[in-house]
């Protein structure tokens, strides 16, 4: 399968810890996102980058969010000090250049308790 | 952020009728995409639509791009158990920025 994978697909922290987690999107894919999704409610945007580099970040994405995509293949998305309204799906997704259509993984389910 | 009012927000039907949803907005967007997501899973691309008035069909759904570009419907034929989830559509106002509405939650009775 060569869809958009993510790891985990659950964590549950404990508030204040520090979490990770990992996007491998679609191969040959150059741009990837990252969204956030609460219950009853629709992805919203965290930020985006084409092939290494971070084009654009969210209002939502505070200074305890960092993401990176060092080689531009493979994307972490940390959150450093979580708080109980860090508690959401992380969803990856993978893009190729030049068609509008993204395609998401599975997500990631965090809870901060 | 961008507003996409999507409706209804949840449907009860009998297996077997159709299905019509819709998104609008007041903004004029140049991509709509189409989604399912299943609970726990992500959302999986069902339509992606790219030109004003384009109508297009996967199966059993159609779905149209609003010729003024700022709305787009979703419908599902002969609706079966498995259609069971939330359905999202997805706007693309600018470069690489998607929009989602709230979903729509599809119930079916067998």
């Amino acid at each position: 399968d060569t869809g958009v994978s993510q790891d985990p697909r659950h964590k549950i922290t404990k508030r204040g810890q520090n979490v990770t987690f990992r996007c491998d999107p679609i191969s040959e894919h150059n741009r990837l996102y990252w969204y956030r999704q609460t219950l009853g409610q629709g992805p919203e945007f965290l930020t985006y980058f084409q092939n290494e580099a971070q084009l654009e970040k969210s209002r939502l994405l505070s200074d305890r969010f960092s993401a990176e995509r060092p080689k531009g293949s493979f994307s972490t998305l940390e959150i450093q000090r979580t708080e109980q309204g860090d508690s959401a799906m992380y969803l990856c997704a993978s893009s190729l250049g030049g068609l509008d259509t993204i395609y998401f993984g599975e997500g990631s389910w965090l809870t901060v308790v | 952020g961008q507003q996409l009012n999507q409706s209804p927000q949840s449907m009860f039907i009998q297996e077997g009728e159709d299905v019509s949803m819709n998104c609008t907005s007041s903004s004029i967007f140049n991509t709509w995409l189409w989604y399912k997501q299943d609970p726990g899973e992500g959302p999986v691309l069902l339509i992606a639509l790219y030109k004003a008035g384009e109508l297009t069909s996967n199966g059993r759904l159609t779905a149209q791009f609003g010729i003024t570009r700022k709305d787009s419907f979703l419908n599902i034929s002969a609706s079966i158990p498995s259609d069971v989830g939330i359905y999202f559509c997805a706007g693309q106002l600018s470069f690489n920025k998607f929009y989602f509405g709230s979903g729509t939650k599809l119930n079916v009775k067998p």
